[in-house]
């Protein structure tokens, strides 16, 4: 079992569209990251979640920390072609960093 | 851009051979990790470090090992490489855990024939 779930795994959707995803797990956690991956690249940080129940907003794209801590979303607003990735969710378990699967989306022209 | 390099960046190598990945910073960063990729299974963490000689299991650790005997430099070594290993493997760093950003470098393409 892992410690992150993200769904959905895949999501291809038109441009102009919003989508959502989402990071669940049953472990409470001090804080969680969203990083975007493109390809032959490394992930790099979107944003950083600490308070449960917080919202940030990132120009169309509005992250949200489950009031428990337990999970959090990522809403993406008129998706561009641009927003094309591999989303991951990541959190600091103990010493360590831990990452979930990840949802690839695809936002055709 | 944070100084992270990763080396080599594309490897085949046969079974049973011995591999090592070096991961070089610049960033004096304490903590150090070495993850692979595959489709479905997002970052694995394979070990990773929080000091100069102190490293520790992650999820994967099996059939591989690691040292870290200068802040800056970071070893992944395969000891008998396996086609299950066959993966993309990446190095990050960051600073003191829990809401300070990861750095990643370019990822090595690692292919066990």
């Amino acid at each position: 079992t892992q410690l992150l779930e993200q769904s959905p795994q895949f999501l291809s959707i038109q441009e102009g569209e919003n989508l959502t995803v989402y990071c669940n797990s049953s472990s409470v956690f001090s804080s969680l990251q969203w990083y975007r991956q493109e390809p032959g690249e490394g992930p790099v940080l979107l944003v950083t979640v600490v308070t449960g129940g917080e919202v940030k907003k990132l120009k169309r794209l509005t992250f949200q920390f489950g009031d428990a801590r337990k999970d959090s979303s990522l809403h993406i607003t008129a998706a561009q072609p641009g927003d094309t990735g591999l989303y991951l969710c990541a959190v600091y378990n103990n010493n360590d960093m831990r990452f979930g699967a990840g949802t690839r989306l695809t936002v055709k022209p | 851009d944070a100084g992270i390099t990763q080396s080599p960046r594309h490897k085949v190598t046969e079974t049973g051979t011995p591999v090592t990945l070096r991961c070089h910073q610049t960033e004096n960063h304490r903590y150090m990790y070495w993850y692979r990729q595959d489709p479905g299974h997002g970052l694995r963490l394979i070990h990773y470090s929080y000091g100069v000689k102190d490293t520790d299991k992650g999820e994967v650790s099996d059939g591989y090992s690691v040292s870290r005997s200068k802040t800056e430099d970071f070893l992944l070594t395969l000891e008998s490489a396996t086609s299950s290993q066959t993966s993309v493997y990446f190095c990050a760093i960051s600073g003191e855990g829990g809401f300070t950003e990861a750095f990643f470098g370019q990822g090595t393409r690692l292919t066990v024939v």
